[in-house]
């Protein structure tokens, strides 16, 4: 029953290492959004797609690739992983664009050692 | 340099006492949302307000939007623990705009 669901909840890797955060809705959302939350709580957007449109990139690496195979699915893949990407990784979806409220996911907390 | 500037950063009050946070921005929102954070969890929303002057109530809690629609208040009355949490307020420039902006939250600890 759960309305946003990430996978994994943990994940702690090696420096260069790949990998991949998968999330997906349940709601009939149009719009979802990848969140990074950093050590002092402060939520930055990274990427959002409607319809399976990507629609916001943000100043993020290139190593960071999000694909969305249709509207109920956005799954996260970072390659080369770096130490500064150790963080709270958050999906989140909304009916209609913006303003509405979102659902967030539970997170999935990155490490990289 | 953030949008949305929340203060305090941080509260701890005594279960039954009251409290407010402020969420301000030089900016103007068509529209501002209020989020509960609790640990090991992903935000939850509590309230979204969109016109300039709008309150909200939400049993002990109380919303504000200001009337130039550039700051917001989040007042809960007789706190109580289950009150403890990261409030986050959130907003959107433009009314279709794909972009939720977050404040750096305030963290409330409310002690039985």
């Amino acid at each position: 029953d759960t309305a946003v669901s990430q996978t994994p909840k943990y994940l702690v890797t090696q420096m260069g290492n790949d990998k991949s955060i998968k999330c997906e809705q349940n709601l009939g959302h149009d719009t979802m959004y990848w969140y990074k939350q950093d050590s002092k709580k402060f939520l930055k957007i990274m990427f959002s797609y409607n319809n399976k449109e990507l629609i916001i990139n943000e100043t993020v690496p290139n190593r960071f690739s999000p694909k969305s195979p249709d509207k109920a699915h956005l799954n996260l893949h970072i390659n080369s992983l770096e130490l500064g990407d150790s963080a709270v990784y958050f999906c989140a979806s909304s009916q209609v664009v913006g303003n509405y409220g979102y659902t967030f996911g539970s997170g999935t907390r990155l490490t990289v050692v | 340099t953030q949008l949305l500037e929340q203060s305090p950063q941080f509260l701890s009050i005594q279960e039954g006492e009251n409290l407010t946070v402020y969420c301000n921005s030089s900016s103007v929102f068509s529209s501002l949302q209020w989020y509960r954070q609790e640990p090991g969890e992903g935000p939850v929303l509590l309230v979204t307000v969109v016109t300039g002057g709008e309150v909200k109530k939400l049993k002990r809690l109380t919303f504000q939007f200001g009337d130039a629609r550039k700051d917001s208040s989040l007042h809960i009355t007789a706190a109580q623990p289950g009150d403890t949490g990261l409030y986050l307020c959130a907003g959107a420039i433009r009314r279709n705009d794909y972009k939720l902006s977050f404040g750096a939250g305030t963290t409330v600890t409310v002690r039985a």
